[in-house]
């Protein structure tokens, strides 16, 4: 099993949906992630949580919002998807202490239709 | 803040040819510095970690990247370009301190002529 599980892989919507992304992982890292990634834009951060009580903002976060449901399970939620909200989504991990970098899941791609 | 900036957002070289990827970054604090692939239709792979060691860095795949303080720059190299190098490349920057997010470039996409 992959150390970082992201559901759907791929999910077509319809504008004004509300639509949840589902990451998971068996890393046991506290600190987890969601990014988004545009071409030419590279990844920018949509918001991240460093343990189930603390959520922070990222430099995108309208129009999103998550849910840390457990040190394991990271959710994102787009509460009325829009057409601009199209593009491949990352959750990522990462542990406090080494600071190794980012383990990433393989990926949502979403289309807002 | 933290910032980075890849020079060149599509590369193409021949294979066999030397690979460089140009990637310059801007950081308050003493920065930690990264080099992720990513291959179509696949996640971000960690290729390289820049963190307050060595300045010359060797990763997988035969790249290596060299932290130039000076320069504020982590180019990647590699001396021989494989056709198997076909993919996009992401430079990221984070500090070692507070909040510990890494912020990345825009991406280059590395072409290989056979």
């Amino acid at each position: 099993d992959a150390d970082v599980t992201q559901t759907p892989r791929n999910r077509i919507t319809k504008t004004g949906k509300r639509i949840m992304l589902e990451c998971s992982q068996t890393k046991g890292h506290d600190r987890m992630y969601w990014y988004r990634q545009d071409p030419g834009l590279g990844l920018r951060l949509i918001y991240y949580s460093f343990d189930v009580k603390d959520i922070n903002k990222g430099e995108i976060s309208d129009g999103y919002s998550v849910s840390r449901q457990a040190q394991a399970k990271f959710s994102l939620s787009l509460e009325s998807a829009i057409p601009n909200q199209t593009a491949l989504y990352f959750c990522a991990t990462s542990d406090f202490d080494r600071n190794y970098g980012y383990t990433f899941g393989s990926g949502t791609r979403l289309t807002v239709v | 803040a933290q910032s980075v900036t890849q020079l060149g957002s599509h590369v193409s070289v021949s294979e066999g040819a030397l690979v460089l990827l140009r990637c310059n970054y801007s950081s308050s604090v003493p920065p930690y510095l990264f080099w992720y692939v990513q291959y179509p239709n696949q996640g971000l792979q960690l290729l390289l970690k820049y963190t307050s060691a060595a300045t010359l860095v060797k990763g997988i795949n035969g790249f290596e990247a060299e932290f130039k303080k000076s320069e504020t720059s982590f180019h990647l190299t590699k001396p021989s370009a494989h056709m198997s190098d076909a993919a996009e490349y992401f430079c990221a920057v984070s500090d070692i301190q507070g909040a510990q997010k890494l912020v990345f470039g825009q991406g280059t996409r590395l072409t290989i002529n056979p």
